[in-house]
């Protein structure tokens, strides 16, 4: 298994400019996820996934938009980049099995991150 | 305010020695905490997650505690190795569903083993 993979890895943008950060697991794993992380700071959650079809907000969600059309990928829109979205975006995933009401596994694998840089 | 803190916030240690590094926590309501390991220009790796009820748990060489009565919990680092060079964070969920949507993240401690 691949695991968590992120594309690309480094990518710079013009104030205005729209782009994708682009998420695959091979796991199959029900729930993904996109944080960032700025210097210093620890991560924020932007959006999140369930499942094939459904997406939340998460912490900091302004400035993004997500999709989720399969169970494998969850792509990260930035419609008009700002230099504060300067920042390492992570993309993970998870799998919950309750075990009883309430409970489940927790595990989140991290893909690479993409570092991006808005100037 | 839901709060993680760590301390030391870096470290420097020689190759075989051990350490441990601390976690203090206010979160509310308290569903688990992990540890993570994070090298630099990779993804946070899970070390450990402890849930309110377990107060230990280890993974190879690294052994964490949890004393969900004071909200501490600490990362033991044995017999360090050059690899062991990262970023640890400790990571509180506030939530009971398992969907990790209400994690606190902390800072991180630089840890860096030298030769």
């Amino acid at each position: 298994n691949a695991g968590v993979t992120q594309t690309p890895k480094f990518r710079i943008l013009k104030i205005g400019q729209s782009m994708t950060l682009q998420c695959t697991q091979d796991m199959n794993h029900n729930y993904m996820y996109w944080y960032r992380q700025d210097p210093g700071m620890g991560l924020k959650l932007i959006y999140y996934s369930v499942g094939a079809g459904i997406t939340d907000k998460g912490e900091v969600p302004n400035g993004y938009n997500v999709s989720r059309s399969t169970t494998e990928d969850f792509p990260l829109r930035l419609e008009l980049a700002a230099p504060s979205q300067t920042s390492v975006y992570f993309c993970a995933s998870s799998y919950l099995r309750p075990r009883r009401p309430g409970q489940g596994t927790y595990e989140q694998y991290f893909g690479p991150g993409t570092r991006l840089t808005v100037t | 305010k839901n709060q993680v803190e760590q301390s030391p916030q870096s470290l420097i240690i020689l190759e075989g020695k051990n350490c441990t590094l601390q976690c203090n926590y206010t979160v509310s309501p308290f569903s688990n905490l992990r540890w993570y390991k994070q090298d630099t220009g990779r993804g946070p790796v899970s070390l450990t997650i402890m849930t309110f009820s377990e107060n230990t748990k280890s993974n190879g060489r690294y052994t964490a505690t949890l004393d969900a009565d004071t909200k501490q919990s600490s990362l033991h680092i044995t017999a360090s190795q050059l690899s062991d060079s990262a970023s640890y964070i400790c990571v509180v969920s506030a939530d009971n569903a398992g969907n990790n949507r209400k994690l606190i993240w902390g800072l991180g401690t630089s840890l860096a083993v030298n030769p």
